[in-house]
């Protein structure tokens, strides 16, 4: 089974600074892909950034990016010159490639949630 | 549609009576997928349809729980003879190919079990 873990359950950042997120996960499997997602207060989760783990190259998204470290399994989220509107719950998610049983399927963390200070 | 919408947004039940939550998915879209989200918590996968096929309904936690999508778009999830400890937020989630991963997910329906 494959589990996600996020570190820390709340953080802050003063508006148009850099702030990092936490995510470990553990699988056996060697095809996957991480996903975070954004919950703001109203509940609806939109998708920030995905993460191929065959890609070596971290993926970008404006001023959002990972750190994918495969080896280490961490995918880390950095979101740069932070606005108030990134004020959120955020989750990593983890997902296995198609070839393999109960492909499709997330598995997420428990959430970070940011507060962007003005 | 524009996105996928859950009906209704808030539910409130008396313990012991069934409820059925809807899922309108984006039009097109192959893969349907439901989760349970308790309070401060991240959601947690209950079942998954690849058009009306129910292809992995792993995490329904009892035999309570029913899903289906008789006609590969609309989804309902059934929940009978409510229980406490089955209020939470339901997430409905789709995604337009089989095996694409990026998933839309619907604003949810709270559920709350007196």
């Amino acid at each position: 089974a494959q589990t996600v873990t996020q570190s820390q359950p709340e953080m802050s950042v003063q508006e148009a600074e850099t702030v990092t997120l936490s995510c470990t996960y553990d699988t056996s499997e060697n095809n996957y892909y991480l996903f975070w997602y954004k919950q703001p207060p109203s509940r609806q989760m939109i998708l920030v950034i995905r993460q191929e783990a065959y890609k070596q190259q971290n993926a970008t998204e404006n001023r959002f990016s990972v750190n994918f470290q495969k080896a280490a399994k961490s995918f880390s989220l950095k979101i740069s010159d932070s606005q108030l509107g990134d004020t959120a719950m955020y989750f990593c998610a983890f997902t296995l490639s198609p070839a393999l049983t109960n492909a499709g399927k997330s598995t997420f963390g428990d959430g970070t949630t940011l507060t962007v200070k003005p | 549609g524009a996105g996928v919408s859950q009906s209704p947004r808030y539910k409130v039940a008396k313990r012991g009576q069934d409820v059925a939550l809807r899922c309108d998915p984006i039009s097109g879209h192959v893969s349907l997928f439901w989760y349970q989200q308790a309070l401060g918590q991240g959601p947690e996968f209950l079942t998954y349809f690849q058009n009306e096929a129910q292809l992995d309904k792993s995490g329904l936690p009892s035999d309570r729980f029913f899903a289906e999508r008789p006609e590969g778009s609309v989804s309902t999830l059934k929940i009978q003879r409510t229980q406490q400890e089955d209020s939470a937020v339901y997430l409905c989630a789709s995604s337009a190919e089989s095996y694409t991963y990026e998933q839309y997910f619907g604003p949810g329906t709270r559920l709350t079990v007196t």
